[in-house]
């Protein structure tokens, strides 16, 4: 199979600190990793596409000093939420594939709320 | 409009009953379509491809029609277990190649005793 892990599962913190979020694809090499964001009942929505290597490319409206990326292996991205704040709460999933054409394995997701 | 709708529900329906999800999407230049499950607080889970020629995988049932930009998903002799929400998914490549992903909101099915 392929499986991706996500952690941590849950964060809770203080306005103003900044949350590393890491996305691992254990038994198979991911060319490309995606986050995403899931707010209550909305649909996930793609916040930027990794490759490894390179610079991630964000979706409109998405900031990138932000939403820090880091994709420095292949089978490791980063995403650092970047001094927090409530409206960041959310829940947070990555996935990975190993190839253009390939489907995408999702990771089980981090709940960030921010107080 | 967005690109991919579907109805939110709930659908509630009792065990055995046979029940249908539709989901349209806006993007003619879409390519993969996919219905996905996400339990609650979960992650989404692939749950089968979607082709036009239709496709059936045990209870499930997935059809396309390109022409219409409709996707279906029948869920027949509905477990307990069904329960969850549904999501519709559509891949398109974007500029600089592969493919994404666009989520629809997802329906939510209960399936009560």
């Amino acid at each position: 199979g392929a499986v991706v892990s996500q952690h941590p599962s849950r964060v809770i913190c203080k306005s103003g600190t900044s949350v590393k979020i890491e996305c691992r694809s254990l038994d198979f090499q991911a060319t490309t990793m995606f986050w995403y964001r899931q707010f209550p009942k909305q649909s996930l929505m793609l916040m930027a596409t990794s490759n490894e290597g390179s610079k991630a490319t964000y979706e409109q409206g998405v900031e990138k000093d932000k939403f820090l990326i880091n994709h420095a292996s292949l089978t490791l991205s980063t995403l650092t939420v970047t001094s927090a704040h409530p409206e960041d709460s959310s829940f947070y999933i990555c996935s990975a594939r190993r190839g253009r054409n390939q489907p995408q394995h999702f990771g089980d997701g981090t709940r960030l709320s921010i107080l | 409009r967005k690109e991919v709708e579907q109805d939110p529900g709930p659908f509630n329906v009792p065990e055995g009953a046979t029940v249908a999800f539709n989901c349209t999407y806006s993007n003619s230049a879409s390519q993969s379509f996919f219905w996905y499950r996400q339990d609650c607080r979960k992650e989404p889970k692939l749950l089968m491809s979607v082709y036009s020629s239709g496709n059936e995988d045990g209870r499930f049932t997935a059809q396309l029609n390109r022409a219409s930009q409709y996707i279906s998903l029948l869920i027949r002799d509905s477990k307990l277990s069904d329960s969850a929400t549904y999501l519709c998914v559509v891949s398109r490549p974007p500029a600089g190649g592969g493919n994404k992903l666009t989520f629809g909101t997802g329906t939510q099915l209960k399936v009560e005793l």
